[in-house]
C-alpha cells in the first residue's frame, strides 16, 4: 500500500466515452500530480497541483481535464479520447512544491482507449 | 531533446552480478535527483540527491551525485532476481516539478 490509491485499476472506453480517473492521497501531502506512462517513452508530467491551484499544465491536449477539489484528491476526466492516448496514468503527491521531498505514486490506471 | 538520460535503456545480469546505472541530468533550475524502482505498477522511491559526493545507501543498493559531471550513478551489488525492474532517474527542479528519464530495465537472471 503507498498510501495513493487510484480507482479503477483498468479501464477500457470508446473514443466518444466520457469517463474519469480517480486518486486519493492518506498522506497529508499538499501537491498531487498526473503522470501519462507510455511504451518506450519516458513518464511524461500532465499536470501539477498545489494547494489545490494549478501550477502546471504541460501542454495537454483538452480532451484530458484535471480537477482537484482538495489536497487529498484528484481527478482526470476524459472526453473524445485517441487510441494513442492508451497509457498507464500514474497519479503521485508529495507535501508541497516549496519542500524537496520525494513524490510518492499509486499503481495507476490502465487505460485503453478503442 | 530529453533533460534527463539514462544509460543503459535495458540491462540483462546473472545474480550475483554487480550493476551500474547512469543517470545524466539539465543544470536547469536543479533541485535534486530522485530514483525510483518500477516493477509492475507504482514507482517506488529509492532515494534523492542534493548534494554532490555524498554516497546514500540502503543495503545493496547506493547512489551518488555528480553535480561537476551533472550525473548520478546507482550502484546494485550482488544482485537477485527480485532487483528485475525498470530503475527511473528523474531531476526535480526549482518549481517542484519532477522530470524522468526512459529509465533502465534491468534483468536479473537466476
Amino acid at each position: 500500500e503507498t498510501g495513493v490509491t487510484q480507482t479503477p485499476r483498468h479501464l477500457v472506453m470508446g473514443m466518444t466515452n466520457k469517463k474519469s480517473l480517480k486518486c486519493e492521497q492518506h498522506l497529508g501531502h499538499n501537491a498531487m500530480y498526473w503522470y501519462k506512462q507510455s511504451a518506450k517513452k519516458p513518464l511524461e508530467l500532465m499536470f501539477v497541483y498545489n494547494f489545490k491551484e494549478q501550477t502546471e499544465n504541460n501542454s495537454v491536449p483538452s480532451r484530458f481535464s484535471p480537477e482537484c477539489p482538495n489536497s487529498s484528491h484528484l481527478f482526470l476526466h476524459l472526453h473524445t479520447l485517441q487510441p494513442e492516448d492508451s497509457a498507464l496514468y500514474l497519479c503521485a503527491s508529495s507535501q508541497e512544491l516549496g519542500i524537496n521531498s520525494p513524490l510518492h505514486f499509486g499503481n495507476g490506471t490502465r487505460l485503453t482507449v478503442t | 531533446e530529453d533533460k534527463v538520460v539514462q544509460s543503459p535503456l535495458s540491462l540483462v545480469v546473472h545474480e550475483g552480478d554487480t550493476v551500474t546505472l547512469n543517470c545524466s541530468y539539465e543544470v536547469t533550475n536543479f533541485r535534486s535527483l530522485l530514483w525510483y524502482k518500477q516493477e509492475k505498477k507504482a514507482p517506488t522511491f529509492l532515494f534523492m540527491l542534493t548534494s554532490s559526493g555524498i554516497e546514500k545507501k540502503s543495503g545493496r543498493l547506493s547512489s551518488i551525485l555528480d553535480k561537476k559531471e551533472l550525473s548520478s550513478i546507482l550502484n546494485i551489488t550482488a544482485t537477485q532476481t527480485g532487483d528485475s525492474a525498470i530503475y527511473l532517474c528523474g531531476q526535480r527542479g526549482s518549481q517542484g516539478n519532477l522530470i524522468f528519464g526512459k529509465g533502465t530495465k534491468l534483468s536479473v537472471k537466476p
